[in-house]
């Protein structure tokens, strides 16, 4: 059964790096997608990015200018760095295995994405 | 605002059907997938792909698409079901991944 766990601190302070580390247990980290979400207190859940087991990375436009992730394939994890942060960036932060495929029917082809496992969250608040 | 568009509410009383509805362009292309999230816990996984069910979700639960519109149904929606509901998909440029804003699903 894969399990995902984050870890990091809970506690940042304003202009300052977040930083939070997820590891994956019963299975390889390879060879899947591996995506951070967030959800600030009372809203919906927004996707920050994902990173494959080789390290290429796809990150949300409107938070790629100050994020950066990062696989560590010994140890089975994969991180999250976000720069500069500020009140906005407090949520709880989740990791999640991310699957994707394309289906073709009739002369047309459709794609998506899954997240199938996920992590509990961890709360992050950014302090001024 | 999301790429994807999700009634805030919803309700159904127990027992009957209740289908939550995602739209967005990039859904002429594409499937959504579906989250269940109870409070205090994280999302889970109810339907992805073409009317596809993870292990150990209800086959009452059940997807599908029309258009630039995605539907999760509830047939004979149980007390348990009240949740909030995510969609997923891909963003119009077809390079990201968007969630809807979230339905929150009230069982009477």
């Amino acid at each position: 059964q894969v399990q995902l766990q984050e870890s990091g601190p809970g506690l940042v302070k304003a202009s300052e790096t977040l930083s939070l580390t997820c590891t994956v247990s019963g299975a390889s980290i390879s060879p899947f997608y591996w995506s951070w979400i967030r959800q600030p207190p009372g809203k919906g859940l927004e996707w920050i990015g994902y990173i494959y087991n080789t390290g290429s990375t796809n990150y949300n436009p409107s938070l790629k200018s100050r994020v950066t992730m990062s696989v560590d394939t010994p140890k089975n994890q994969f991180s999250l760095k976000l720069d500069s942060v500020t009140a906005a960036d407090t949520a709880v932060y989740y990791c999640a295995r991310l699957g994707s495929a394309m289906v073709t029917s009739g002369i047309s082809s459709y794609y998506y994405y899954y997240m199938d496992v996920w992590g509990k969250g961890t709360t992050v608040t950014v302090s001024s | 605002s999301s790429e994807l568009t999700q009634d805030p509410t919803v309700s159904v009383a127990s027992g009957q059907t209740v289908s939550i509805t995602c739209q967005g362009d990039s859904l002429r292309s594409s499937y959504a997938s579906w989250y269940q999230q109870k409070p205090g816990q994280a999302p889970v996984l109810v339907i992805y792909g073409k009317n596809k069910r993870p292990s150990g979700i209800p086959d009452r639960f059940s997807g599908s698409s029309s258009g630039n519109t995605a539907s999760l149904t509830i047939t004979g929606a149980q007390a348990e079901d009240e949740a909030d509901y995510y969609c997923n998909s891909r963003d119009t440029s077809g390079a990201h991944v968007v969630f809807g804003g979230g339905t929150k699903l009230t069982v009477l």
